[in-house]
């Protein structure tokens, strides 16, 4: 089976920086992804990591580590947009990605 | 343009009924999905298909009966709806494998009286 675990809720400050961390537990592991889902709104990929090591995307940033079950999403420069809850996502193999509970994060002026 | 649309947005209907969702996607993708969303915002697959073959079937009541007429397509049929089925029900699509990302319409955001 696969367990995925992120925190609830987070605050954080325009402008700030904000991790949002990842423990997973799983029998098959092909990669890791990151969406992005405001209120009322469908999910949107952010992104996928395969190996260890950290991935950059302008403002965001993921990271993953494969022997700790690992991982998290850097936010840099957070704007109040950003508000939104982001859901860690496992890719078991096969055609079937398993969704984390997501993390509300509210940004603060 | 839109990449997955799901129709209607907003169903609400009593107890009992019996209701289809649509959705389609213009992406040229090989596999679509229906998701439930409860109000706690954990996104749960509920069924699979990719080239209108069904792969991932969890453990849904058999009120729920997908249906896939051709690979742009994929909608869901519920009969004698329940309490408990109030949720938004999302439809995605991606090229093929789970190792890529995948397109999410707009959600149908279904209430049972």
């Amino acid at each position: 089976g696969q367990n995925i675990d992120q925190p609830t809720e987070m605050t954080a400050t325009e402008g700030a920086i904000v991790q949002i961390n990842c423990t997973y537990q799983t029998s098959g592991f092909n990669g890791l992804f990151w969406y992005q889902q405001h209120a009322g709104e469908a999910p949107t990929f952010l992104s996928y990591n395969v190996l260890d090591g950290l991935e950059e995307k302008g403002r965001f940033s993921s990271f993953l580590s494969r022997s700790k079950g690992y991982s998290y999403l850097l936010l840099k420069e957070l704007q109040m947009k950003d508000s939104a809850s982001y859901l860690c996502a496992l890719n078991t193999g096969g055609f079937k990605t398993i969704f984390g509970a997501g993390t509300r994060l509210f940004v603060k002026a | 343009d839109t990449a997955v649309s799901q129709t209607p947005k907003y169903l609400v209907t009593q107890m009992g009924n019996d209701k289809s969702i649509k959705c389609e996607q213009n992406l040229g993708h090989d596999t679509m999905y229906w998701y439930k969303q409860d109000s706690k915002k954990f996104l749960k697959i509920m069924f699979s298909y990719n080239n209108k073959e069904l792969i991932i079937n969890e453990t849904v009541p058999n009120r729920f009966s997908p249906k896939s007429p051709d690979k742009a397509h994929l909608n869901l049929h519920i009969n004698s709806l329940e309490l408990g089925d109030s949720a938004v029900y999302f439809c995605a699509s991606s090229p093929g494998l789970s190792n890529q990302p995948q397109h999410f319409g707009d959600g149908t955001r279904l209430s049972i009286l």
